[in-house]
């Protein structure tokens, strides 16, 4: 049973294009949200994590909106460039953090 | 080292074959996990070491995975009799420290293994 849902599979945006990449999850005790970028050969690098005290979180281009109630969050990438084309995961945790559940992944393209 | 290091970071088998995969982790960081990337999709738990203690390893899908980290620093996941199922990438990633106060520490994670298996 997969723990955090990810949607889209892939996205092709513009430079410039704002994607969002979405999840969703179902076990109410998960309390840290990190996304993490990976690029092919590579392992997967954190960009940026929430808890579920805050709505929204911004670094650099971007932004994890959190909504709590529909637990459901977003990635979203300001001002995209062809260097964002990757692959994104989102992922949830139970504070103890012994393991990451982690969506299926997002192959993101940003077409120059 | 500066990150997480992984060794090989390609492994050819044939089905049957014993194989050992080893894991560098950032220095000073107590915590250690094992995952399993299968292709397209995202990792998947395996593993956790706190120092040389494996306090879960509720996602080894069979009693052919094993994993140690005798010293509490560089960790060996080891699988025997591979089967063509087994491959995979295989992600390694370490943490300050898991679990206390309940904060998450965050996990950095090398650059995998790939193990394919013939």
């Amino acid at each position: 049973q997969q723990q955090v849902k990810q949607s889209p599979q892939s996205l092709i945006v513009q430079k410039g294009g704002i994607p969002i990449i979405n999840c969703a999850y179902e076990n109410t005790a998960f309390d840290y949200f990190p996304w993490y970028q990976q690029f092919p050969g590579k392992g997967p690098a954190l960009l940026i994590a929430i808890r579920p005290d805050v709505s929204e979180k911004k670094e650099g281009r971007f932004t994890i909106s959190f909504n709590k109630s529909a637990k459901q969050f977003s990635l979203h990438i300001m001002d995209s460039q062809p260097g964002d084309s990757a692959t994104y995961f989102c992922a949830a945790s139970l504070n103890t953090g012994n393991q990451f559940y982690f969506g299926t992944g997002t192959s993101l393209t940003v077409i120059p | 080292g500066a990150g997480v290091s992984q060794s090989p970071r390609y492994k050819v088998a044939k089905r049957g074959q014993d194989v050992a995969l080893r894991c560098d982790p950032i220095s000073g960081h107590v915590s250690l996990f094992w995952y399993q990337q299968a292709l397209g999709q995202g990792p998947e738990f395996l593993t956790y070491f706190q120092n040389e203690a494996q306090l879960d390893k509720s996602g080894l899908p069979s009693d052919r995975f094993f994993a140690e980290r005798p010293e509490g620093s560089v960790s060996t996941l080891k699988i025997q009799r591979t089967q063509q199922e087994d491959s995979a990438v295989y992600l390694c990633a370490s943490s300050r420290l898991t679990g206390t106060g309940g904060l998450v520490h965050e996990q950095y994670f090398g650059p995998g293994t790939r193990l394919t298996v013939t």
